[in-house]
């Protein structure tokens, strides 16, 4: 079946623009995490939802980033006022109740 | 001390050979560990999950899980140039949605 999917795949923005990016999750999937990966950083953990609800959004950065989840499906992470230091990859993952979480492609982010 | 720590190599082995990865982890609570993949410019893939104390085998992978010793490994057989990656320990600390704390990667290379 289809895995999961992100849009865009690569955005260039300028810095304090807000940006959109969405996450598609494997279909039937209840668990949704936005986590980013930059250079020097390693991948890191941003949010969690089940369903609609984000139990956990201890790892955002800032106020400037926010998410929601609409009919248990997708997901959309916005950042407003981007800056440089937001330049990274960012990536969606999904599960089915249990543990194992499968990655989308990821959006790379570039703030110039 | 970071949570999850691994080596960053790059590990350099011979085709044909066993490739072997360390990973260990801070957390006494952790409840299970996994193995991704990532090839440059791609997203995480999924080899092995482990819960329990021992060896899990699947094909040429094998994942080694010590909780008294805190640390999990992951043993590569018979070496192939397509192992040519970075190597990505994730685990689970048993927090609230799963999420999962990330080690910095293990990049590996398969010379034939």
């Amino acid at each position: 079946g289809a895995g999961v999917s992100q849009s865009p795949s690569n955005k260039v923005t300028e810095k304090g623009k807000d940006v959109e990016l969405r996450c598609d999750p494997i279909s039937g999937h209840t668990a949704l995490y936005w986590y980013r990966q930059s250079l020097g950083q390693g991948l890191e953990f941003l949010i969690y939802f089940q369903g609609n609800s984000a139990p956990d959004k201890s790892g955002l950065p800032s106020d400037r980033f926010s998410a929601e989840r609409t009919g248990g499906s997708v997901s959309t992470l916005t950042i407003q006022r981007t800056q440089q230091e937001d330049s990274a990859v960012y990536l969606c993952a999904s599960s089915f109740g249990g543990e194992t979480q499968y990655f989308g492609p990821g959006t790379r982010l570039l703030v110039l | 001390q970071k949570e999850v720590e691994q080596n960053s190599g790059p590990l350099s082995v011979p085709e044909g050979a066993i490739a072997s990865l360390n990973c260990t982890y801070s957390d006494r609570g952790s409840q299970s560990f996994f193995w991704y993949r990532q090839y440059s410019g791609k997203s995480p893939e999924l080899i092995m999950f482990i819960y329990s104390n021992g060896d899990k085998e699947d094909g040429r992978f094998t994942a080694q899980l010590n909780k008294a010793s805190q640390y999990v490994s992951l043993l590569i057989r018979d070496s192939q140039p397509s192992d040519s990656a970075t190597y990505l320990c994730a685990v689970n600390v048993g927090a609230a949605g799963n999420k999962l704390t990330f080690g910095g990667g293990t990049r590996v290379l398969v010379k034939p």
